[in-house]
């Protein structure tokens, strides 16, 4: 199994522009989060997901889009990036009825 | 409002010796904990958890403890080892609420000298 999956591991933007973040799981695990992680925040939920077709809001959701069309994909969207975006952003799937999450290794992306 | 916090943003210790690592909580309504690690440039990796119906759960060298009054859980690694060094995040969960959702804390970056 490879686990989760992220791409890009590296991503620069300008301002404005708009980009796909690539998360991919071989657990068949039903569910599915991003999280941030920025210097002394800690881990903060984006949005997530509880199976193909339903995704809801997380901690810090603005400016950022989802969507879960299969068990194995959830991409995560910049709409327009700002500089606020500038973070590491961490993919994360589990079973149902488990705490335990496990992690994609992460995507850095910088917004200039 | 932080609902996890870990008070510590750094610890040093030397290999061999004790790390203990605190965690403070303070929604009454969590009740599982989790201690994940993180290296450098990697993904948090799952460490060890405890549910709120203990009050100690150890694996190996890891030891979690729970104090419930409190609101306080601690992680304990004995003897620490240079490959020990890393950042690690307490996390909680109220099972009886919003999917599981795990809520983090900041990070205690753990550096174990040889």
């Amino acid at each position: 199994n490879a686990g989760v999956t992220q791409t890009p591991k590296f991503q620069v933007l300008k301002t404005g522009q708009s980009m796909t973040l690539q998360c991919a799981q071989d657990m068949n695990h039903e569910y599915m989060s991003w999280y941030r992680q920025d210097p002394g925040m800690g881990l903060r939920l984006i949005h997530y997901s509880v199976g193909a077709g339903i995704t809801d809001q997380g901690e810090v959701p603005n400016g950022y889009n989802v969507s879960r069309s299969t068990t194995e994909d959830f991409p995560l969207r910049l709409l327009s990036a700002a500089p606020s975006q500038t973070s590491v952003y961490f993919c994360a799937s589990r079973q149902r009825e488990s705490y335990e999450q496990y992690f994609g290794p992460g995507t850095r992306l910088t917004v200039t | 409002d932080q609902q996890v916090k870990q008070n510590s943003p750094s610890l040093s210790v030397q290999e061999g010796r004790i790390s203990i690592l605190n965690c403070d909580y303070t929604n009454s309504m969590f009740d599982y904990f989790l201690w994940y690690k993180k290296y450098p440039a990697e993904g948090p990796t799952f460490l060890i958890s405890i549910s709120s119906i203990k009050d100690k759960n150890e694996d190996g060298r890891f030891t979690v403890f729970l104090n419930k009054s409190a609101k306080h859980l601690s992680l304990h690694i004995v003897p620490s080892q240079p490959g020990d060094s890393a950042v690690y995040f307490c996390a909680a969960s109220n099972s009886g609420g919003s999917n599981y959702k795990l809520t983090f804390g900041k990070g205690t970056l753990l550096t174990v000298n040889p």
